[in-house]
């Protein structure tokens, strides 16, 4: 299930430097993860997905990496910028049922 | 995303007023979903469609109830407000077998 709680976790990282942000989620029988970026006062933003038959997907500055044997999914950010700053949330599905289980969100700060 | 609108964008009411948030999208996307994100804590869903003859309740769906008036269009309403439904609520909106959501900007709610 979801942990509850007020204080999001929090990453502080130098720019110019790699972020890694981590998410542990909970059905092992999902099959699709997603990262999400959420900046103050917008809504969430896709940037990286991944399906289960893999292991490493890149895009542009980001890389997700999935271990479906510890039901672990990370987010790396290569060279970290200013920009990068805000709430990053991993989802996944729940098995082609269409919706989506969003974990509690990391707040990433970068450092000018 | 400027393809998935949402109205008002800033909402102050009173407790016990019924009260409509609505939802617009220009991507031809079948399945609508409204979320609630409270601070510190990540997106609940509150009801979800996947297509006009179609409403499900999500995880937090008591004080809720939508209409889904168009495959463009999904509100909703809050029956009589109360001060813990005061959130930011996002619509988001979905293709058929992909799972990828796609958000609004967002409606920040208060309720006095």
């Amino acid at each position: 299930g979801e942990s509850v709680g007020l204080h999001l976790p929090t990453l502080s990282v130098q720019e110019g430097d790699n972020s890694i942000i981590n998410c542990a989620y909970s059905n092992s029988a999902s099959d699709y993860f997603i990262w999400y970026k959420q900046e103050s006062g917008k809504g969430p933003q896709f940037i990286i997905d991944i399906r289960s038959n893999m292991d490493k997907r890149q895009g542009q500055r980001v890389t997700v990496l999935l271990n479906k044997t510890v039901k672990h999914l990370s987010l790396q950010i290569a060279a970290t910028q200013p920009g990068d700053s805000a709430v990053y949330f991993c989802a996944e599905n729940m098995a082609n049922r269409g919706k989506l289980i969003f974990g509690q969100g990391t707040e990433l700060s970068v450092k000018p | 995303d400027a393809d998935v609108t949402q109205t008002p964008r800033n909402r102050i009411t009173k407790t016990g007023k019924r009260i409509m948030l609505e939802c617009s999208q220009t991507k031809g996307h079948d399945r609508m979903y409204w979320y609630r994100q409270d601070p510190g804590l990540g997106l609940r869903l509150i009801y979800y469609s996947f297509d006009v003859k179609d409403i499900n309740k999500g995880e937090i769906s008591d004080g809720y109830s939508v209409s889904r008036q168009a495959q463009a269009k999904f509100s909703l309403s809050l029956e009589s407000a109360i001060p813990n439904q005061t959130a930011l609520y996002f619509c988001a909106t979905a293709v058929p077998h992909t799972d990828t959501q796609y958000f609004g900007p967002g409606t920040r709610l208060t309720v006095l």
